[in-house]
C-alpha cells in the first residue's frame, strides 16, 4: 500500500469556522490531488499539485485553498466552512503525470454544521 | 463539457459475468481508468485503457472504443467480495487529470 495518510479522519465543525485537513505521504510522488466525494456526484478534484509550490484549481475550487510546502505534505483549508462543503474528502498521489496510478488516502469525513 | 455515465446500480450472481459500461464526452482525452471502491474505503486501481482494445487483468478486463466514446469493465467468476462501486474515470490532456463519473454500485449474490 502507499503511504498516504490524512489527518483528522472525522470531523464535525460549525459553520464560519475555518478547517484544514491534511495529506501526508511518504513516498516522494511528485503529483498530488485533493477530491471530495458526495452522493449523486462521484469524486470531483478541488485542488492538485505537480510539485512543490506548484498548485492549481480543479472543477469544484470555490472555497477552497491549497498550500505544498514540502513534497509530503499537501493541506487543503475551507477558509469558511459551509454545510455544502460537507463531504468526504480524499487525497490522491501520483509518481507519473499521463496515464499514472493515483493512489488514494483514507479519506477525512467532515460535517458542518 | 464533459459528460461521463455510467449505471448506478447493477445486480449480478456468485460465479456469473457482469460488464459495466461507461460513455464518455469531453475533449482532450488522453486515457479511461477503472477504480474500485469497497464501502467507506478508498478507491484503488483496476485498469488504465489509452488504447483501443481489451486489456485482461486476472478475472478483470477493460476495453476501451476511442471512436465511440465508451469503455467496459469486465468481471468474470464473480465473488462476494466484488460487491463494491466501480468508478470510471476519464484523463484529460495527459496532465492526469481525472474526471469520474458517478460510479456503479455492483451487488454480487449468492
Amino acid at each position: 500500500d502507499a503511504g498516504i495518510t490524512q489527518s483528522p479522519r472525522h470531523k464535525v465543525t460549525e459553520t464560519g469556522t475555518p478547517v484544514t485537513l491534511r495529506c501526508h505521504q511518504t513516498e516522494n510522488h511528485r503529483y498530488m490531488y485533493w477530491y471530495r466525494q458526495d452522493p449523486g456526484h462521484g469524486l470531483r478534484l478541488i485542488h492538485y499539485s505537480y510539485g512543490v509550490k506548484d498548485t492549481d484549481k480543479g472543477e469544484v475550487s470555490d472555497g477552497y485553498s491549497v498550500s505544498r510546502s514540502k513534497t509530503e505534505d499537501f493541506l487543503l483549508t475551507l477558509e469558511s466552512a459551509t454545510s455544502s462543503q460537507t463531504s468526504v474528502y480524499f487525497c490522491a498521489i501520483s509518481a507519473e503525470l499521463a496515464g499514472g496510478e493515483q493512489y488514494f488516502g483514507p479519506g477525512t469525513r467532515l460535517t458542518v454544521t | 463539457g464533459q459528460n461521463i455515465d455510467q449505471p448506478t446500480e447493477m445486480t449480478a450472481t456468485e460465479g456469473a459475468i457482469v460488464q459495466i459500461n461507461c460513455t464518455y464526452q469531453t475533449s482532450g482525452f488522453n486515457g479511461l481508468f477503472w477504480y474500485q471502491q469497497h464501502a467507506g474505503e478508498a478507491p484503488t486501481f483496476l485498469s488504465y485503457n489509452v488504447l483501443d482494445g481489451l486489456e485482461e487483468k486476472g478475472r478483470f478486463s477493460s476495453f476501451l472504443s476511442r471512436s465511440k466514446g465508451y469503455s467496459y469493465l469486465l468481471l468474470k467468476e464473480l465473488q462476494m467480495k466484488d460487491s463494491a462501486s466501480y468508478l470510471c474515470a476519464v484523463e484529460r490532456n495527459a496532465g492526469n487529470m481525472l474526471t469520474f463519473g458517478g460510479g456503479t454500485r455492483l451487488m454480487v449474490k449468492p
